[in-house]
Formats: structure tokens, C-alpha cells, sequence
């Protein structure tokens, strides 16, 4: 089956301070995974996807097969960071995405 | 670009009657909708996967007859919930992906929000 855990509600960190939101994942295959954004009174958006391989607004996130993690890291966090985050997983094209339960993150000033 | 639409973004309505949420993809073809539904402080859960042109793909434990979903073109899908009941109460989010630059990413609406009486 497939399942996306974060274990953490809520984060709350100081601005400047590192950032890790967790991501843990249950699937039988390989999976394409995804952490989404939502700003507050904003829709989802999506921030990165593990196959990119990129940063996104400071944001990195690398998969771990072998932990079956793809936790969401930033170095310095920021005010605007504040926000609810998503990981979220797809089978290998397939269509539909499993969320995750969501963390709400806020960056204390 | 790639925007989704929904319409409208709140409803609210009398217990047995049935109300249409729309998802218009509004610059891009989508050939595949998305219909999720997300509780107060609660994630995303889908209800449904829709092809344009075809008939939806229910997830398990979604009623097919309550909760009707069409999408006759690739611009526009519609969700009805039918004879809506207080515990249909809830966040109707779509998402659409398809013909863009992104063809994996699902674009999401901005929600409707449905409070039945």
C-alpha cells in the first residue's frame, strides 16, 4: 500500500535557524515524491519534486531509498517560509497522489 | 500559466439538495482532474480521478452515486454532490495535469468551500 508519513504537526523554528520538515514513505516500487505548499489563503503549489533535483527558494529535499525518507531541508529559514507543507508520492506513472498528513511550519522572528 | 479555476469558492445549501462544483483549467488542456476532499486541519484526500471523455475512477470508500463526477471536456470538470447531507460538509479541492511544459504536475484550484445545513 501506498503511504506517506509526517510525523510532525506542527514545526516551529527561529528565523535564521535550520529547517528539516520529515517525510517518511511506504510503497512498493519506485516512487516519484513531491513536497507542496500552501501559503496562508493560498492554494497548493508545488515547491519540488525529487527527480528535478533542484532548489526551490532555498528548499532541498533528497530521496533515501534505503530509509524511505525524503525529508525537506533548509538552511536558513525565513519569515515567508511559514507555511502548511505537503510531501506527497506517486507510483512511476502513475496519475493519482497519496499525501501526507501535512506540517504546519512557522519561522518565529 | 497552467491556473485551475473552481467555481464557486464557497456554497452553502439545505440538507437533500444537491450542489455543482466546477474546475476549469483556464490555459491549458487538462486530460486529467483530479477531485480531493480535505477536512479542518486534515490532508488531502482524493475522491477521484477523472479522464476527459471517460468515466471517473472512484477511490475506495467514495460513493460514485453521491458524489457525480463529469468531465466532457479538457477544460472543465464537474462534482456534484447529490441529496447533500451536514457530514458532506467539507473542502472540495480539484487539480488538473495535461498537455503543458509540466506534464506530470497536477495544478491545483483554490477550493470550494461546501456547508451544508
Amino acid at each position: 500500500a501506498q503511504r506517506v508519513t509526517q510525523p510532525e504537526k506542527l514545526l516551529s523554528v527561529f528565523k535564521g535557524a535550520p529547517v528539516e520538515l520529515k517525510c517518511n514513505y511506504s510503497y512498493s516500487g519506485s516512487p516519484e515524491l513531491f513536497w507542496y505548499v500552501q501559503y496562508s489563503r493560498q492554494r497548493l503549489q508545488l515547491l519540488l519534486r525529487h527527480i528535478s533535483r533542484e532548489s526551490i527558494k532555498g528548499f532541498t529535499a533528497d530521496l533515501n531509498k534505503g530509509e524511505t525518507s525524503f525529508h525537506l531541508k533548509k538552511p536558513f529559514a525565513q519569515e515567508e517560509d511559514s507555511a502548511m507543507y505537503y510531501c506527497a508520492l506517486s507510483g512511476k506513472g502513475a496519475q493519482k497522489l497519496v499525501f501526507g498528513q501535512g506540517t504546519r511550519l512557522t519561522i518565529n522572528p | 500559466g497552467a491556473v485551475v479555476s473552481q467555481h464557486p469558492s464557497w456554497v452553502i445549501c439545505k440538507s437533500g439538495t444537491s450542489v455543482k462544483i466546477e474546475c476549469r483549467s483556464l490555459d491549458f488542456q487538462a486530460t486529467t482532474m483530479f477531485w480531493y476532499r480535505q477536512f479542518p486541519k486534515q490532508s488531502l484526500m482524493l475522491m477521484a480521478t477523472s479522464n476527459e471523455g471517460s468515466k471517473a475512477t472512484y477511490e475506495q470508500g467514495v460513493e460514485k452515486d453521491k458524489f457525480l463526477i463529469n468531465h466532457a471536456s479538457l477544460t472543465l470538470s464537474t462534482l456534484t454532490v447529490t441529496s447533500a447531507h451536514p457530514e458532506d460538509s467539507s473542502f472540495y479541492i480539484c487539480s488538473a495535469r495535461g498537455l503543458t511544459e509540466h506534464d506530470n504536475e497536477q495544478f491545483f484550484g483554490p477550493g470550494t468551500r461546501l456547508t451544508v445545513l
